[in-house]
């Protein structure tokens, strides 16, 4: 099983910043990689998908690099609605999907 | 627009058996894999369930298979996940998404039911 390790688990950033969170994974996933959103109390949301391409609708403050066993998601200019809690997820080994354990974004 | 709606969940004692289900609308039912994903209270998201579009593929997490069955009703453009010998460490809710691009990634979510396994 390919095994997905966010850090950090929690950050705090002020409004205006930019934030950086890192996935690694087990083995190479090329570039099968997606990022979401969840807020408390509602599901997921879709933000980067395919390590780089940004879902329709997201803004472009949300960004994603990266390839094979680790990858990134920077936000940009951190506005108020973006404080939740972000997962990265593998693909590559679809249907059969891992999720990190996660990164908290607080104030 | 895109909408999944999971109905089901509820409390269980352990041992027990539940069914979920999540009706869809909004797109072409049969184009996609469809998913089962769980998050214990406060806890991760974890990968529970697939199912391929024609339903002639299903894989599980290892910590389901034998006990869950996933499967699907094109006609009715649905999806079910039968429970079995429910435990105490199912308790999650339990959402119901679509996976495009060959089931790599999830870009519609339900809202998500609670089970809750507890005497």
């Amino acid at each position: 099983d390919i095994q997905m390790t966010q850090s950090p688990s929690s950050l705090s950033a002020s409004v205006g910043d930019r934030v950086t969170i890192t996935c690694r994974a087990s083995q190479n996933i090329k570039g099968y990689l997606s990022w979401y959103q969840q807020k408390p109390g509602r599901a997921p949301k879709l933000l980067i998908y395919a390590a780089s391409g940004l879902e329709t609708g997201v803004p472009s403050r949300f960004s994603g690099s990266g390839s094979g066993t680790d990858f990134t998601l920077t936000i940009s200019n951190l506005q108020p609605e973006d404080f939740a809690t972000y997962y990265c997820q593998q693909g590559y080994d679809t249907p059969a999907l891992t999720f990190g354990g996660g990164t908290k974004v607080e104030i | 627009e895109v909408q999944l709606v999971e109905s089901g969940g509820g409390l269980v004692q352990p041992g027990g058996s539940l069914r979920l289900s999540c009706t869809t609308s909004g797109f072409t039912f049969i184009t996609y894999w469809m998913i089962w994903v769980r998050q214990a209270p406060g806890k991760g998201l974890e990968w529970v369930a697939s199912i391929k579009q024609d339903g002639s593929e299903k894989n599980y997490v290892d910590s389901v298979r034998g006990r869950f069955t996933i499967s699907r009703d094109n006609a009715r453009s649905s999806m079910y996940l039968e429970m079995n010998s429910l435990r105490a460490d199912d308790t999650a809710v339990y959402y119901c998404a679509r996976a495009p691009r060959g089931g790599t990634t999830i870009d519609f979510w339900g809202q998500g039911t609670l089970v809750t396994v507890s005497s």
